[in-house]
């Protein structure tokens, strides 16, 4: 089945661009998605890249996708604090539209 | 916005308890899903239900657990005999279509099996 991973923690100061990613195994899928978790709260679709594009750009949201090395990222310019969260990768496996997700990445952002 | 809500946000029971999680999807929406998430671990997949019956469900979703949409709202997940590896937030979510990226998740119930 799809594993996706990513890393757990990253730190960057309110201002500043962050850069989430993510690697996953099965590359069949039509849409990769990145969800958004804030405190207390549900998993919210922050934004989402088909499979044939290699980037996408929403505001200050910047998706990339190079499916040769099945390497996914989320791009956040000008980091705020509101933006603190766990930032979750999600990845259909082959012939499902089921979205495997990776451990979450919490983004902390300091003043 | 319409959302999806969930209650309780918290539950907890003793083991070999009996546990219902409701959730109410949003009203136009045909495809519903519970997923869980154990402290610590990854957001699992359990299982998919539509037009009243699964669709699609994971080898976590074994015969301890049953969904049901009771009436036209609700949409509930069942825990027969609650184990204390069951303790874990589970999040409802629902969706228009079958696929496409727009599965909107609930706030989650955490459960806790002491």
């Amino acid at each position: 089945g799809e594993d996706v991973e990513q890393s757990l923690f990253l730190s960057v100061r309110e201002g500043d661009s962050s850069v989430i990613n993510c690697t996953y195994t099965d590359s069949s899928s039509t849409y990769l998605y990145w969800y958004k978790q804030e405190p207390g709260a549900g998993l919210q679709l922050l934004t989402y890249i088909f499979s044939n594009m290699d980037m996408k750009q929403d505001q200050r949201l910047t998706v990339l996708l190079n499916k040769k090395d099945k390497h996914l990222s989320l791009r956040i310019a000008d980091t705020q604090t509101g933006d603190s969260a766990i930032y979750f990768c999600a990845v259909p496996s082959g012939g499902s539209y089921i979205p495997t997700f990776g451990r979450g990445t919490s983004l902390i952002v300091h003043p | 916005e319409p959302e999806v809500t969930q209650t309780p946000s918290h539950q907890v029971t003793q083991m070999g308890q009996e546990v219902i999680l409701r959730c109410v999807p949003i009203s136009n929406h045909l495809y519903f899903y519970w997923y869980r998430q154990i402290l610590g671990q990854k957001v699992e997949f359990l299982v998919s239900f539509y037009n009243n019956e699964i669709s699609e469900k994971s080898e976590i979703f074994d015969d301890q657990f049953s969904v049901e949409r009771p009436d036209g709202s609700n949409f509930t997940l069942k825990i027969r005999s609650t184990k204390l590896e069951d303790s874990a937030m589970y999040f409802c979510a629902s969706s228009e279509y079958r696929e496409g990226p727009e599965q909107y998740f609930g706030p989650g119930t955490r459960l806790t099996v002491t």
